[in-house]
C-alpha cells in the first residue's frame, strides 16, 4: 500500500528555520516524483515545487522559488520541506503528494503556525 | 505561467441533479493534461481525473471529464450528499503546475 507521512504540526515564530518531512513507503520512492502543495487557511491549493528523489532534480514555482527548499533523502525514503526564516505569512497547511505530474496519493498534511 | 479560472465560485444544486463545472485556462495545457480533485473540509485532495477524462482509481462513474486545449469540465452525473465540497483543477502541461482557485459546491 503507498503510503506518505508527513511530520506532525509545528509553530514557530517569525524568523525561525523549519524542515517538515514527508515519509514514503509501500512503493519504488526513487521511481517517483514528490512535490509539495501549499493550502492557507480557507484558500485553495498552491503548487509550491517537485523533487525527483533518484536524482535530486528539483523544479519550483517562481512564487516559491528562493522562499523554501525541497530537498530528499532516499537512504530513509522521505522529502522535506524547508525554510530558513519563517513569516506569519508562512502559516498554512503544507501536503505532500506523489507524483511529477497530477497526484493520486497524497500525505496527510502538516499544519505549519507561525506567530509571535 | 498558466492561470486556470474556475467557473462558477459556488454551485447551488441539489441531491439527484447534474453539476458541470468550468476550468479555463490562460494558454494551452498541451492538449489534455488536466486533472481534476475533490477535496473534503479538513482532509487532502483525492485525484478524481487524470488526462482530462480518465477516471482515477476507485471514482464512481457519475464523475465524468471532458475537454482540451484550453477548456475543460468536470460533470457529476447524479449528485449524492457527499459530493457537496471543493473541486479543484490542475493543470501539468507546463511547469509550475498550477491549480485553479476552485468550485465549491453546495446544497
Amino acid at each position: 500500500e503507498v503510503q506518505l507521512v508527513q511530520s506532525g504540526a509545528e509553530v514557530k515564530k517569525p524568523g525561525e528555520s523549519l524542515k517538515i518531512s514527508c515519509k514514503g513507503s509501500g512503493y519504488s520512492f526513487t521511481s517517483y516524483w514528490i512535490g509539495w502543495v501549499r493550502q492557507m487557511p480557507g484558500k485553495g491549493l498552491e503548487w509550491m515545487g517537485i523533487i525527483y528523489p533518484s536524482d535530486s532534480d528539483t523544479k519550483y514555482s517562481p512564487s516559491f522559488q528562493g522562499q523554501v527548499t525541497i530537498s530528499a533523502d532516499k537512504s530513509i525514503t522521505t522529502a522535506y520541506l524547508h525554510w530558513n526564516s519563517l513569516k506569519a505569512s508562512d502559516s498554512a497547511m503544507y501536503y505532500c503528494a506523489r507524483g511529477g505530474s497530477y497526484s493520486g496519493y497524497w500525505g496527510q498534511g502538516t499544519l505549519v503556525t507561525v506567530s509571535s | 505561467e498558466i492561470v486556470l479560472t474556475q467557473s462558477p465560485g459556488t454551485l447551488s444544486l441539489s441531491p439527484g441533479e447534474r453539476a458541470t463545472l468550468s476550468c479555463r485556462a490562460s494558454q494551452s495545457v498541451g492538449s489534455r493534461y488536466l486533472a481534476w480533485y475533490q477535496q473534503k473540509s479538513g482532509q487532502a485532495p483525492r485525484l478524481l481525473i487524470y488526462g482530462a477524462s480518465s477516471r482515477a482509481t476507485g471514482i464512481p462513474d457519475r464523475f465524468s471529464g471532458s475537454g482540451s486545449g484550453t477548456d475543460f469540465t468536470l460533470t457529476i452525473s447524479r449528485l449524492e450528499p457527499e459530493d457537496f465540497v471543493v473541486y479543484y483543477c490542475q493543470q501539468y502541461g507546463n511547469s509550475p503546475y498550477t491549480f485553479g482557485q476552485g468550485t465549491k459546491l453546495e446544497i
